[in-house]
């Protein structure tokens, strides 16, 4: 059974441009959900998809990043304009039913903002 | 937010030896995990242990829940070099996972 799929693995922008992260998900996990981890912490949850719709997105910067997840499977984040705060690994996550069940991640992409 | 704390923050061991660290955490769960992070990759899940639960083991992994206490164990027997990694406890509470900074173990030959 393939693994929670992220691309790209590492990514190098210049700050104020924009950035996006792609995730898909293990075959027939309803949950999707995308953390930010800074070094030295663990994932904090950005937003969390049941099926196609987000239901928690309450610690996601609205002013600059942005998410969907079409069709229920694959999601793709997005952060435009990029900071230099923004430099960390963003993981995503997927779970067969709920947050209380446990989640898969991916490898992460790891975004450098210079 | 990152509701679990744990205990101690590094961890440095020889092989062979057992290694134990704590979680303490602030509200009611609905169950409590761990999880394991190999430099540069993603979190692998290790065990899940349910509020109702005290104890549960998987290979040479040992967790305890106290509820009263709010806290959580881990404990690897025998460990190996490959044992070396962040190790994060979880916490099933409202409507999210919330996890903590992570013990970082080495384990040297």
């Amino acid at each position: 059974e393939a693994g929670v799929v992220q691309s790209p693995r590492y990514k190098i922008i210049e700050k104020k441009q924009p950035v996006a992260f792609w995730c898909n998900p293990i075959s027939g996990h309803n949950t999707l959900y995308w953390y930010l981890q800074n070094l030295g912490q663990g994932p904090e949850l950005l937003i969390r998809y049941e099926n196609e719709e987000a239901v928690d997105d309450s610690q996601l910067p609205k002013d600059r990043f942005s998410a969907e997840r079409l069709k229920g499977v694959d999601s793709t984040l997005k952060i435009q304009p990029a900071e230099l705060g923004d430099s960390a690994v963003y993981l995503c996550a997927s779970s067969l039913g709920r947050y209380t069940d446990t989640q898969y991640f991916g490898p992460g992409t790891r975004l450098t903002v210079l | 937010s990152q509701q679990g704390e744990e205990d101690p923050q590094a961890l440095s061991i020889q092989e062979g030896e057992n290694a134990t660290m704590n979680c303490s955490y602030k509200t009611s769960i609905n169950n409590l995990q761990w999880y394991r992070q190999n430099s540069g990759r993603g979190l692998v899940h290790l065990i899940l242990i349910r509020s109702n639960e005290r104890e549960k083991h998987s290979g040479r992994l040992r967790v305890t829940l106290d509820t009263s206490k709010k806290s959580s164990s881990l404990l690897i027997t025998a460990s190996r070099a490959a044992d070396t990694a962040s190790y994060f406890c979880a916490t099933a509470s409202g409507y999210a996972l919330n996890f903590g900074k992570g013990t970082s173990l080495l384990v040297t030959p």
